[in-house]
């Protein structure tokens, strides 16, 4: 699988739009990238995943570049509730294959 | 409530001992996968089993064992436990297709 490189740690203000970047730019074709985040010391939690179009759903957009090189994922308005650490994960299609986690980034959500 | 079901969600035991975790999947999911947490580390990958049968293996110690049984419930199993076994240990299931993995809530073993 790929790797992802994250920045360690960012900050956002509670209402604002929380963007997290990932640069994953030895992705092949068949791979996806995927969101989880982890709450404290909760199980992780699915957030989003996607192939090459933008996603959305009820908790978040992923944004992927056209190239496939890099990805953020867009929290649309961040509550005190979405401070986690955040993995972007890329990991072959088509299969049931383990996920890769690497250290995330660490979302602080501020008043 | 994810749907999937880890027990105990606390075990504390003593160097030596050994210990079996347990996880349910979601109804209809076939893969499960165990993952250990250290403090303040990473996840890091130890098991894979699909339909009673092992996927894939990451870091996982001779020392720790698990096996996915025909009702699908898995169970990981550590022997000779040593203080840095503690951690939190995460069981996942998947369906066969590409969807998110479902995480529980985690069993948190302390080796004294």
């Amino acid at each position: 699988d790929a790797k992802t490189t994250q920045p360690p740690s960012m900050d956002c203000a509670e209402g604002r739009a929380a963007n997290l970047p990932c640069n994953h730019s030895t992705i092949s074709g068949n791979e996806y990238v995927y969101w989880y985040r982890q709450i404290h010391s909760q199980g992780p939690q699915y957030i989003i995943h996607g192939l090459k179009n933008n996603e959305t759903n009820e908790m978040a957009s992923l944004i992927i570049t056209e190239d496939r090189k890099s990805s953020t994922l867009i929290l649309p308005h961040a509550t005190l509730r979405d401070t986690a650490v955040y993995y972007c994960i890329v990991r072959v299609a088509g299969t049931a294959s383990k996920l890769t986690f690497g250290t995330g980034t660490r979302l602080q959500v501020t008043l | 409530d994810s749907g999937v079901t880890q027990t105990p969600k606390h075990l504390i035991t003593a160097t030596g001992q050994r210990v079996t975790l347990r996880c349910s999947p979601r109804s209809g999911d076939l893969s499960v996968y165990w993952y250990q947490q250290s403090l303040d580390q990473g996840l890091q990958f130890l098991i894979q089993y699909y339909n009673g049968e092992e996927r894939a293996k990451g870091n996982i110690l001779e020392r720790f064992s698990a096996q996915q049984f025909p009702d699908l419930h898995s169970e990981l199993n550590l022997s000779s436990l040593e203080l840095g076994d503690s951690a939190l240990y995460f069981c996942a299931s998947s369906v066969a297709v590409d969807t998110g993995y479902t995480f529980g809530s985690g069993t948190r073993l302390t080796v004294v």
